[in-house]
């Protein structure tokens, strides 16, 4: 059963306008939600994170959204640059501080920005 | 400083043979996770170790095994191989407990092929 769905496998968009990628989880005890970038041949690095108490996280051109009511989250690239193509995943942390903390991944998003 | 070092990068085993995976975390970093990613399940979580011990661990058979060196450096193992086991295996890095909070570096993974 996944916890964290990323339902589009795939986006493409045109340079300079807005990406919008979207995750929808199912745990309302997820306290943090992170989104990370992965290019083919690498590991993912982070890119942007919030809070389960915060509805907004912006850096640059990054900003993440939080609806806890609908227990979705969705990240926004403005503007959207070819070196963004990458897949992007959603994270969410589960467990309580202690042994059983870990994070529960999406499926990815794979972005394309056209020029 | 050097990122998260994962060897080796590539490695073709048969069915039923037995493989070890290498990671090095960032100088100073304490926590190393395992995850395995297929393109069907995206990454899932194998297992944590925090100061030599294991701290968490996913839902994976007993074939999955780790451990984790007094410098930081971790190891995983798989015991006879099966074909659902070929995957990319990433280890990323943390400087306390793997938790959102600290954050996490990724390597680039060793992408097993079990023929």
């Amino acid at each position: 059963d996944q916890q964290v769905k990323q339902n589009s496998p795939s986006l493409s968009v045109q340079e300079g306008r807005i990406s919008i990628l979207n995750c929808d989880y199912t745990n309302s005890m997820f306290d943090y939600f992170l989104w990370y970038k992965k290019y083919p041949a690498e590991g993912p690095t982070f890119l942007i994170s919030i809070s389960s108490i915060k509805d907004k996280n912006e850096d640059g051109r990054f900003t993440v959204f939080l609806n806890k009511s609908a227990k979705h989250l969705s990240l926004h690239i403005v503007p959207s640059q070819p070196g963004d193509s990458a897949v992007y995943f959603c994270a969410a942390q589960t467990g309580n501080a202690g042994n059983n903390r870990k994070l529960i991944w999406g499926l990815g998003t794979s972005l394309a920005v056209n020029p | 400083k050097a990122g998260v070092t994962q060897t080796p990068r590539y490695l073709i085993k048969t069915r039923g043979q037995q493989v070890t995976l290498s990671c090095s975390p960032i100088s100073g970093h304490r926590s190393v996770s395992w995850y395995q990613q297929t393109p069907g399940q995206g990454l899932q979580f194998l297992f944590e170790y925090f100061s030599e011990t294991q701290r968490n661990k996913g839902n994976f058979p007993g074939r999955f095994s780790g451990r984790q060196f007094s410098n930081s450096r971790s190891e995983m193992n798989v015991s006879t191989l099966e074909l659902g086991d070929s995957a990319l295996y990433l280890c990323a890095s943390s400087l306390g407990r793997a938790t959102a909070n600290y954050g996490y570096t990724f390597g680039s993974g060793t992408r097993l092929t079990v023929v």
